[in-house]
């Protein structure tokens, strides 16, 4: 089973730029995640999709950031204009529904599978 | 609000010792714990997953328990090697309408495993 796939793995710009990140999900996973992680912090989501709808974006600095997932696949995030504060890593995850059985949810849909990241330094 | 805390936020052990690792939560309502492994300039890999009616799980040398009355679970790990040297991510999550998952985050607690 291939993985979450990630780019770019690295990115340097300079303050006030734009920068995107691709993500394309293990196949079959109907919900997306985007993290951000300061080094040394644990990771922050910044927006989850189910398919191609938004679940949660609370977390996302709408005045600059922006994501979309569409066909309920692919999904991009832009950063515009940058600030120094956003240098960190972009994680995005993926997993499948969850699985209910009679009187439970089962947990072992839930595994996050996550890529690699793109790390973001912005000068 | 929904929060994952761990401790300690950082250890160094000595090769070949064990450790146990913390995470405390009040996420509500609970469907499941999850224990990930994060290398140096990787992402997060999964090493266990707890559910309300679980106790105890290992996966080698890890042994995870849950508490779900104290909302307590730990990661314990056994003679360790200079290979476990990562940060532990103590992820907990609800079930949203829809059949999607919420996980929140703990910190994560970062080992350095001396030779």
């Amino acid at each position: 089973e291939a993985g979450v796939a990630q780019s770019p793995r690295y990115k340097i710009i300079e303050k006030r730029q734009s920068v995107a990140f691709w993500c394309n999900p293990i196949s079959g996973h109907a919900t997306l995640y985007w993290y951000q992680q300061i080094l040394g912090q644990g990771p922050k989501l910044l927006i989850q999709f189910q398919n191609n709808g938004v679940v949660d974006d609370s977390q996302l600095p709408k005045d600059r950031f922006s994501a979309e997932r569409l066909k309920g696949v692919d999904s991009t995030l832009k950063i515009q204009p940058a600030k120094l504060e956003d240098s960190a890593v972009y994680l995005c995850a993926s997993s499948s529904r969850a699985r209910y059985e009679v009187g439970r949810v089962s947990g072992g849909a839930n595994v996050l599978t996550f890529g690699a990241g793109s790390r973001l330094t912005v000068l | 609000k929904n929060q994952v805390e761990q401790s300690p936020q950082s250890l160094i052990i000595l090769e070949g010792k064990n450790c146990t690792l913390q995470c405390n939560y009040t996420v509500s309502p609970f469907s499941n714990l999850r224990w990930y492994k994060q290398d140096t300039g990787r992402g997060p890999v999964s090493l266990t997953i707890m559910t309300f009616s679980e106790n105890t799980k290992s996966n080698g040398r890890y042994t995870a328990t849950l508490d779900a009355d104290t909302k307590q679970s730990s990661l314990h790990i056994t003679a360790s090697q200079l290979s476990d040297s990562a940060s532990y991510i103590c992820v907990v999550s609800v079930v949203a309408s829809g059949g999607s998952y919420i996980p929140t985050f703990g910190r994560g607690t970062s080992l350095i495993v001396h030779p």
